[in-house]
């Protein structure tokens, strides 16, 4: 276990809809990266925080967008949700010290009908 | 703009052999990691090995290495001695830092390790 948790771990919406993925990151992590993973492909970089402070976003609409908060948790919401948003969403806590070393957390499977 | 190519996107090796996944990659940043990552059927997400751009040696974690050719651009997974629990999907993904951060995945290579 990495110490990375998601939540919910399953979700179902309809379309147009708005959605909130909650992420706790491991003890001592003050970066957190998000992933959209869909069905048989690689994940996609979305954005990452750093002390609470976008630092980095993928190629992914305004309508996904997110937060971090003083204990370094996470949240990314997705508004006016789209069938292809159905997807597991991944999320990662790094330290400041090891960049390089994510850890992920179980992920979110969002479905959107 | 960054790029990873996996070029396999399937693999078989028998229990106890080596196999190596291929992974090719592109971008214009001086500095930047390359990361292999393994996906159990189970979903999460395993943080394997990472290579610097500067690391003048080749990564070892455990049975896992990655054969680092800068100048081909090419970062493979070597797993030797090849386990059944080894069976998932393998990514490799780039991490680069000029300006912002960010990280690039491959398309991911099928591993089947057979008994």
């Amino acid at each position: 276990e990495t110490g990375v948790t998601q939540s919910p771990t399953h979700l179902i919406k309809t379309r147009g809809q708005q959605v909130t993925l909650r992420c706790s990151s491991q003890s001592g992590h003050n970066t957190v990266s998000w992933y959209q993973q869909a069905l048989g492909q690689g994940p996609q970089f979305i954005f990452q925080y750093y002390r609470e402070e976008e630092n980095g976003r993928g190629n992914f609409p305004p309508r996904f967008s997110g937060l971090q908060f003083p204990n370094y948790s996470s949240e990314l919401n997705v508004n006016a949700l789209e069938l292809d948003d159905s997807a597991l969403y991944l999320c990662a806590s790094s330290s400041p010290r090891v960049l390089e070393t994510q850890y992920f957390g179980p992920g979110t499977r969002l479905l959107v009908l | 703009a960054q790029k990873i190519t996996q070029t396999q996107p399937g693999m078989f090796v028998q229990e106890k052999e080596a196999v190596t996944l291929d992974c090719t990659y592109d971008t214009s940043d001086p500095s930047y990691g390359l990361f292999w990552y393994k996906q159990p059927s189970s979903g999460e997400m395993i943080f394997l090995i990472y290579q610097g751009s500067y690391d003048q040696q080749n990564a070892t974690e455990g049975r896992y290495s990655l054969n680092f050719q800068k100048a081909r651009k090419s970062a493979n997974l070597v797993i030797s001695a090849s386990q059944l629990g080894d069976s998932a999907m393998y990514f490799c993904a780039i991490l680069t830092t000029s300006g912002t951060y960010k990280y690039i995945f491959g398309t991911g290579t099928r591993l089947k390790v057979l008994a």
